[in-house]
């Protein structure tokens, strides 16, 4: 399957609020409230994020959001701080039981 | 508190064998699919192969279908993948990761290197 669709790169000054998109198809992203939102600062293992689509594990900060619509789920960080910057990546399961991750988003914050 | 870890990366020639553990501890392993995920040097993400609960499942990305055998022994708690014909590609750290969909968790991965 494809890997889903994420922008290479976005932007944010500290204390504003992004965006990034994940856009997949009717057989992944689509069809299933099963997206997931990792955070990888550099030389370290992926950290979750966000599961099922909008849920947050125990200790990871409320200004990490996700939602979806359509084949497009998105992950929004509000109240930019520096330590956010990082890889983003996004993951959604496919029919069949397999899975695929978006191509990843580096975060510059300015 | 949920433990992955992962262990068996290394060096190894093209062609040759390499077998991954990941042994888990914190949860009720054998509840679970289980997971490896793939990072290249400097590349994104990649889903390898992902095995049921009870083991009577296993689905493969394209790439590694034919030379990787993904296994589980719920009695030990562990994850296996033995990864036979290495290619130069196949250069990543591999990280073992549970229940993608619901609840996931990683470990922190082990360096497979393929080199000529």
């Amino acid at each position: 399957q494809s890997a889903l669709t994420q922008p290479a790169s976005v932007s944010g000054s500290p204390g504003q609020s992004i965006t990034i998109s994940c856009t997949g198809t009717s057989s992944d992203v689509g069809s299933y409230n099963f997206v997931s939102w990792y955070q990888q600062h550099p030389g370290k293992a992926p950290k979750v994020l966000i599961y099922e689509g909008s849920k947050r594990p125990s200790g990871v900060s409320n200004r990490f959001s996700g939602s979806k619509s359509g084949n497009t789920a998105s992950l929004a960080i509000s109240g930019l701080q520096a330590e956010d910057e990082a890889d983003y990546y996004c993951c959604s399961y496919v029919t069949g039981d397999t899975w695929v991750f978006g191509g990843g988003t580096k975060l510059t914050v300015l | 508190e949920v433990q992955l870890v992962e262990s068996g990366g290394g060096l190894v020639q093209p062609g040759g064998s390499l077998r991954l553990s990941c042994a888990a501890s914190g949860f009720t392993f054998r509840n679970y699919w289980m997971t490896w995920v793939r990072q290249a040097p400097g590349k994104g993400l990649e889903w390898v192969a992902s095995i049921k609960p009870d083991g009577s499942e296993k689905h493969y990305v394209g790439s590694v279908k034919g030379r990787f055998i993904l296994s589980r022994d719920n009695a030990e708690n562990s994850l296996y993948l033995q990864m036979d014909s290495l290619r130069v590609e196949d250069t990543a750290m591999y990280y073992c990761a549970s229940d993608l969909n619901h609840s996931p968790y990683w470990g922190q991965g082990t360096l497979v290197t393929v080199f000529s």
